[in-house]
């Protein structure tokens, strides 16, 4: 079975500063996916990033882009000019490409943005 | 606004009682998930329904049971509630299960007292 790691339970950055969460996995397919999920106070899961397996560049989304190592299983994501809306648990999950799978998430990272 | 829509938002209820959560996904969308948030578990996987069949099942215990209906919404049935049982259920949405992104609903805080 899959599995998804995420190492910080908590992170801290400073306004308008760069920092990365950090997410591994454990997977014997070669085809997935992987998405960052961001979960602020409201509690709504918002869809952050999604990166495919095939693809070797690594997505970007305006300040959110990721690191994407497939012989590491390593899934890092880097937010760039840190905003106080983006204080919130960030979770990396993990979808096979095969269609009847579920999202396999990581515990989280709760991101604390400093004024 | 993801455009999935969960009811109601919270619910307080006893151990022993049942209770349902309802879903409804994005237009558009013929796949429903249910996952479960609680602290000492994190977010699981309940169950999947396509197209008004079940598709996948995951950690769902026996006394939760799930369903379709042709309007495509979705109830999740709680029944002999446990303590253990409060968390945050989430219903997300996909247009087909070989589509990867889900979008989430908003959730419904259980609380059992």
């Amino acid at each position: 079975a899959q599995t998804v790691t995420q190492s910080q339970p908590e992170m801290s950055v400073q306004e308008a500063e760069t920092v990365t969460l950090s997410c591994t996995y454990d997977t014997s397919e070669s085809d997935y996916y992987l998405f960052w999920y961001k979960q602020p106070p409201s509690r709504q899961m918002i869809l952050v990033i999604r990166q495919e397996a095939y693809k070797q560049q690594n997505a970007t989304e305006n300040r959110f882009s990721v690191n994407f190592q497939k012989a590491a299983k390593s899934f890092s994501l880097k937010i760039s000019d840190s905003q106080l809306g983006d204080a919130a648990m960030y979770f990396c999950a993990y979808r096979s490409r095969s269609g009847n799978t579920p999202l396999v998430f990581g515990k989280g990272t709760r991101l604390s943005v400093i004024a | 606004d993801s455009g999935v829509t969960q009811t109601p938002k919270h619910l307080i209820t006893a151990t022993g009682q049942r209770v349902t959560l309802r879903c409804s996904p994005r237009s558009g969308d013929l796949s429903v998930y249910w996952y479960q948030q609680s602290l000492d578990q994190g977010l699981q996987f309940l169950i999947q329904y396509y197209n008004g069949e079940e598709r996948a099942k995951g950690n769902i215990l026996e006394r939760f049971s799930a369903q379709q209906f042709p309007d495509l919404h979705s109830e999740l049935n709680l029944s002999s509630l446990e303590l253990g049982d409060s968390a945050l259920y989430f219903c997300a949405s996909s247009v087909d299960p070989s589509v990867h992104e889900q979008y989430f609903g908003p959730g419904t805080r259980l609380t059992v007292t």
